[in-house]
């Protein structure tokens, strides 16, 4: 079956850095999403990788390795507002997108 | 009205009650989607529609049933549900063309109580 996997909860202090993982299993890739859900709010796109390597997107960034079925979200400089979901979907053979159950990640002062 | 929006945002019914979620986009985009989405689950698929013709249907019970009138509109027609329904229900746009895969764009989604 295809699969996606993340951690479920992170915790980081603020101006810190973070790492979130996700690993996939899918039939076929042609890419990856990551979005952020603050509590209550609809989901928002950070990033698209189809390519291996880092995309860098001012204190985000993604990274994909397609051979290992893996790729990382880093956010550096972290702030309060940074406390939300983040939803990782990787897009299979048939162009369907497969979703992460999603990390939340809490940010401490 | 920018992007896409959803009402209503809160909805409590009962179980015999018929009601319907409306969604509208405005950004110009040829697909819109429906998700449900459940505490600590991943985003379920319910329905897809590209250019106002329905291409996916993943086994949703036949008590959601939608409707596209147009490329800017999707509602999302609630009969009889059970109380497992209860969830937060998104959509969501994007522009298809061939196989470009460009990204989604969500509504602020409807928290549906079943009771």
């Amino acid at each position: 079956g295809q699969n996606i996997d993340q951690p479920t909860e992170m915790t980081a202090t603020e101006g810190a850095i973070v790492q979130i993982n996700c690993t996939y299993q899918t039939s076929g890739f042609n890419g990856l999403f990551w979005y952020q859900q603050h509590a209550g709010e609809a989901p928002t796109f950070l990033s698209y990788n189809v390519l291996d390597g880092l995309e860098e997107k001012g204190r985000f960034s993604s990274f994909l390795s397609r051979s290992k079925g893996y790729s990382y979200l880093l956010l550096k400089e972290l702030q309060m507002k940074d406390s939300a979901s983040y939803l990782c979907a990787a897009i299979d053979s048939n162009y369907q997108l497969i979703w992460g159950a999603g990390t939340k990640l809490i940010i401490k002062p | 009205e920018t992007g896409v929006t959803q009402t209503p945002r809160h909805l409590v019914m009962g179980m015999t009650n018929k009601k319907s979620l409306k969604c509208e986009q405005h950004l110009g985009h040829n697909a819109m989607y429906w998700y449900k989405q459940s505490a600590k689950k991943p985003l379920e698929l319910m329905f897809v529609y590209s250019l106002e013709e329905r291409v996916e249907n993943n086994s949703v019970p036949s008590r959601f049933s939608p409707e596209c009138p147009n490329s800017s509109h999707l509602f999302l027609h609630l009969h009889t549900l059970q109380p497992e329904d209860s969830a937060l229900y998104l959509c969501a746009s994007s522009q298809t063309s061939g196989e470009t895969y460009n990204e989604q764009f969500f509504g602020p989604g409807t928290r549906l109580t079943v009771l």
